[in-house]
């Protein structure tokens, strides 16, 4: 199973700040990794797909980056809106295995 | 509008079985590949499986193969988990998702299946 190492486990930011979030897969998964976002009590919700697509309605001030085993997604001038739990995954293999998921929290 | 709704959580004991079902509308069932992912409390996400259009392709995480099983009803629209041997580790919010090639791009708001006796 290919697996996920997600860091940090969690960051406290400010409304306005941006912030980087890293996913380091065991092998290369030649771009295939998905990043969500998940509010407390609520379904994750898909943020972007193929490193780097950004999935309909979700706002410009999210990216995501990265190739080969190493991956990031950044997001830009934080909102209030964006204090959430971000997961990446594996897509490149079944299991498509979570990173452990990245808690952001407001500071 | 698409929507996915969870049914058939709740407690059980360990050692019993109970099947999870997902009803879904707003799009064409038939044409996308579902899947099941689940959450401790607490914890994060843990992919379950998945299941092609037609069921001919089921893939599973290795450590829950020979205890959950994935089906799928195309005419009623409606996915299935199926889970047996069930132990506290089971303990956790089930989803059910739809697949667009690898993202799951919808989600259903989870059932709560707790194990305890």
């Amino acid at each position: 199973d290919i697996q996920m190492t997600q860091s940090p486990t969690s960051l406290a930011a400010s409304v306005g700040e941006s912030v980087t979030i890293t996913c380091l897969a065991s092998e290369d998964i030649y771009g295939s990794l998905v990043w969500y976002q998940q509010k407390p009590g609520k379904s994750p919700q898909l943020l972007i797909y193929g490193a780097t697509i950004l999935e309909d309605g979700i706002p410009s001030r999210f990216s995501g980056s990265g190739s080969d085993t190493q991956y990031s997604l950044k997001i830009n001038s934080l909102q209030p809106e964006d204090f959430a739990s971000y997961y990446c995954q594996n897509g490149l293999s079944t299991p498509y295995t979570f990173g452990a998921g990245t808690k952001l929290e407001l500071k | 509008e698409v929507k996915l709704v969870e049914s058939g959580g709740g407690l059980v004991q360990p050692g019993r079985s109970l099947k999870l079902s997902c009803a879904a509308s707003g799009f064409n069932f038939n044409d996308y590949w579902m899947g099941w992912v689940r959450q401790a409390p607490g914890k994060g996400l843990e992919w379950i499986g998945e299941i092609n259009k037609d069921s001919s392709t089921i893939n599973y995480t290795p450590s829950l193969k020979d205890k959950f099983t994935i089906s799928r009803d195309n005419a009623q629209n409606t996915l299935y988990l199926q889970m047996s041997k069930l132990g506290s580790e089971d303990t956790a919010i089930y989803y059910c998702a739809r697949a667009t090639g690898i993202p799951f791009d919808y989600w259903g708001q989870g059932v709560m299946v707790t194990v305890s006796s």
